[in-house]
Parts: structure tokens; C-alpha cells; sequence
């Protein structure tokens, strides 16, 4: 049964950065068929995509985010990473991993629909 | 950026009832990029339907998906206390966006 779990800080000083870690258990985050993703929720509000990685290192930004933003990934560990430099009061969310399917387009892999969630950890920006 | 508005905000029903939420697209979406979530409280979306009209594993027939364009609906027919939850659309179209969910309650 593959799982993703996040990890890191509850609390960021403004100004500071923002890093989270996916563990990915029960498969391999070499394999092809998925990218690995980022997605926040503001308290009480809806969905945000952040970004999302493939295996062979091609990385998608949300365009709003894209400056403060980096992914990377660990294939050693088996996990994924997000970095939110600058961080604000507008940061603070509950920061979601998740795996989406991957869809061929043309000659592309790119990323579809989120089959698989983490369970989330609330992140507090605050001095 | 493609902006989805999802109608109704909140969705109040009997159990039984059938619920329709719509989910409207700025420009046209194929039908293969739009999926909907489900979100009860204090826990992590699940993933209901992808493609417009599949349903993901597990998800029994109650759910089902329509519409292409960008006029989509998810559709839960024989409402149950369990289906009390925010309801999102997503398309994956170009740089994916979700829309604002709708909340579905059981009266």
C-alpha cells in the first residue's frame, strides 16, 4: 500500500524558509507513471496547486508561486522536497503531498489527476 | 490561467435526495483534464472522479461525472450522511487549477 507522509516545521518566522519533506512508502519515486506534487489550502479555503516533479527531474511551477518556490527530489530517501523562500502570513496552510497519474501527451508524460493524498501538516507563519 | 466556478456555494439535502454540482470552466477544458475531489472535514481529498466521467477505485456507482467544455457536473444520487463534505473540481489541462468548492450537506 503506497503512502506519503509530510514532515517539517509547524512554525516559520516571516521572512524565513519554508521546508517540507514527502516520505513515499510502498513504491518507488523512480517510477515513471506519476509526478510528485505540492498542493496547499489556506485555513478555510479552497485548493492550491504549488508544483510537481517527474522522475527525470522536469518541474512545473504554479506561475503565481514560481519565484519563491523550488521542488526537489531525493531518490535515495525515496522522497520529495518543498522549499517556499520569503514566507508571509499568506503562507500559513496545510500543505498537501500527493502523487498525480501521469498522462501521455503527444510524445510527454504530464501530470493528470491526484490519485493518492498525504494527510497533510498545518504550517504557521508567525513571529 | 483557467478559472473554474463551481455553483452551487453550499448544497443542503435530504438523505435519499440526488445532488448536482456544477463546475464551469473560463475557456473550454477537455474532457479528459477535469477531475472532482472530495473533502470531509480534517482530512486530505479523495480523489472521485478523473476524466471527466471515471470513476476512481473504490468509489461506488452513486458518483458519477458529465460534460465537456467547460460546463461539468458531478452528480451523487441517494445522498448519504456520509457524503457530507466540500466538493472541488480540477483541471489539468494547462497549469492546473481547482475551483472553490462546493459544500454538500445532509440535512
Amino acid at each position: 500500500q503506497v503512502q506519503l507522509q509530510e514532515s517539517g516545521p509547524g512554525l516559520v518566522r516571516p521572512s524565513q524558509t519554508l521546508h517540507l519533506t514527502c516520505i513515499v512508502s510502498g513504491d518507488s519515486i523512480r517510477t515513471g507513471a506519476y509526478y510528485w506534487s505540492w498542493i496547499r489550502q489556506r485555513p478555510g479555503k479552497g485548493l492550491e496547486w504549488i508544483g510537481n516533479i517527474y522522475y527525470n527531474g522536469n518541474i512545473n511551477y504554479n506561475p503565481s508561486l514560481r519565484r519563491r518556490v523550488a521542488i526537489s527530489l531525493d531518490t535515495s530517501r525515496n522522497q520529495f522536497s518543498l522549499k517556499v523562500t520569503s514566507v508571509t502570513a499568506a503562507d500559513t496552510a496545510i500543505y498537501y503531498c500527493a502523487r498525480a497519474q501521469g498522462g501521455v501527451r503527444g510524445v510527454i508524460i504530464t501530470a493528470t489527476h491526484f490519485d493518492l493524498w498525504g494527510q497533510g501538516t498545518l504550517v504557521t507563519v508567525s513571529a | 490561467e483557467i478559472v473554474l466556478t463551481q455553483s452551487p456555494g453550499t448544497l443542503s439535502l435530504s438523505r435519499g435526495e440526488r445532488a448536482t454540482l456544477s463546475c464551469r470552466a473560463s475557456q473550454s477544458v477537455s474532457s479528459f483534464d477535469l477531475a472532482w475531489y472530495q473533502q470531509k472535514a480534517g482530512q486530505a481529498p479523495r480523489l472521485l472522479i478523473y476524466g471527466a466521467s471515471s470513476r476512481a477505485i473504490g468509489i461506488p456507482d452513486r458518483f458519477s461525472g458529465s460534460g465537456s467544455g467547460t460546463d461539468f457536473t458531478l452528480t451523487i444520487i441517494r445522498l448519504e450522511p456520509e457524503d457530507s463534505a466540500v466538493y472541488y473540481c480540477h483541471q489539468y489541462g494547462s497549469s492546473p487549477t481547482f475551483g472553490g468548492g462546493t459544500k454538500v450537506e445532509i440535512k
